[in-house]
């Protein structure tokens, strides 16, 4: 079973402007993780913010943080086409054993056009 | 230095056959875990080795999965009897911490496709 959902599903933006995904999840958590997957190929990391912290920044993304919520929000500035790919959270549920894996939810697809 | 790999790339399959996915994690990590991605999914859990102890393997969907890890080193996903719903994208990934609280290297999976 899945843990996080990704709202919205697909996005379509042109070079320059914000892109905005969203990330609910159901349980208690350490931390959240985003990666990126582009088309046929294996999931790259992006960022980590852990559940005591709110706000995260990493070049041109930036990760918030409700654990109130159970909810996150990954901003990508100034988008370029090279950010065309599916976009993942995942986090590691507490109380599963030794926090042994990472729960993916479904993803949101990102289309950055020129 | 080298990333995570898998071999092979794709593997077709006939229905009942057995097959062998093998994942070479980056040297001296600790952790290693295996994923199933559906078309259109995000992966979903199979198995975590600490070294070469497997610690979870709570995700495997049945017992005709079977994973190991001999040396704490390189890792074998085998599924018996394939089956036309094994067909998927196998990730593999490991990371230098234990568990899954840190970033986790992934390989470029292997799709495997049953007919």
């Amino acid at each position: 079973s899945q843990q996080g959902e990704e709202d919205p599903q697909a996005l379509s933006i042109q070079e320059g402007e914000n892109a905005t995904m969203n990330c609910s999840y159901k349980t208690s958590i350490n931390n959240l993780q985003w990666y990126r997957q582009n088309s046929g190929r294996g999931l790259v990391h992006l960022i980590l913010i852990r559940s005591n912290e709110r706000e995260k920044h990493s070049g041109r993304l930036r990760v918030t943080l409700d654990t109130s919520k159970k909810s996150s929000s990954l901003l990508i500035t100034a988008s370029r086409a090279a950010d065309t790919a599916s976009y993942f959270c995942a986090t590691d549920a507490r109380g599963r054993q030794a926090g042994t894996a990472l729960i993916f939810g479904k993803g949101t697809t990102l289309s950055v056009s020129s | 230095g080298a990333g995570v790999s898998q071999s092979p790339r794709y593997k077709v399959a006939k229905r009942g056959q057995d097959v062998a996915l093998r994942c070479d994690p980056i040297s001296g990590h600790v952790s290693l875990f295996w994923y199933q991605q559906a078309l259109g999914q995000g992966p979903e859990f199979l198995t975590y080795f600490q070294n070469e102890a497997q610690l979870d393997k709570s995700g495997l969907p049945s017992d005709r999965f079977f994973a190991e890890r001999p040396e704490g080193s390189v890792s074998t996903l085998k599924i018996q009897r394939t089956q036309q719903e094994d067909s998927a994208v196998y990730l593999c990934a490991s990371s230098f911490a234990r568990g899954a609280f840190n970033e986790q290297f992934f390989g470029p999976g292997t799709r495997l496709t049953v007919l």
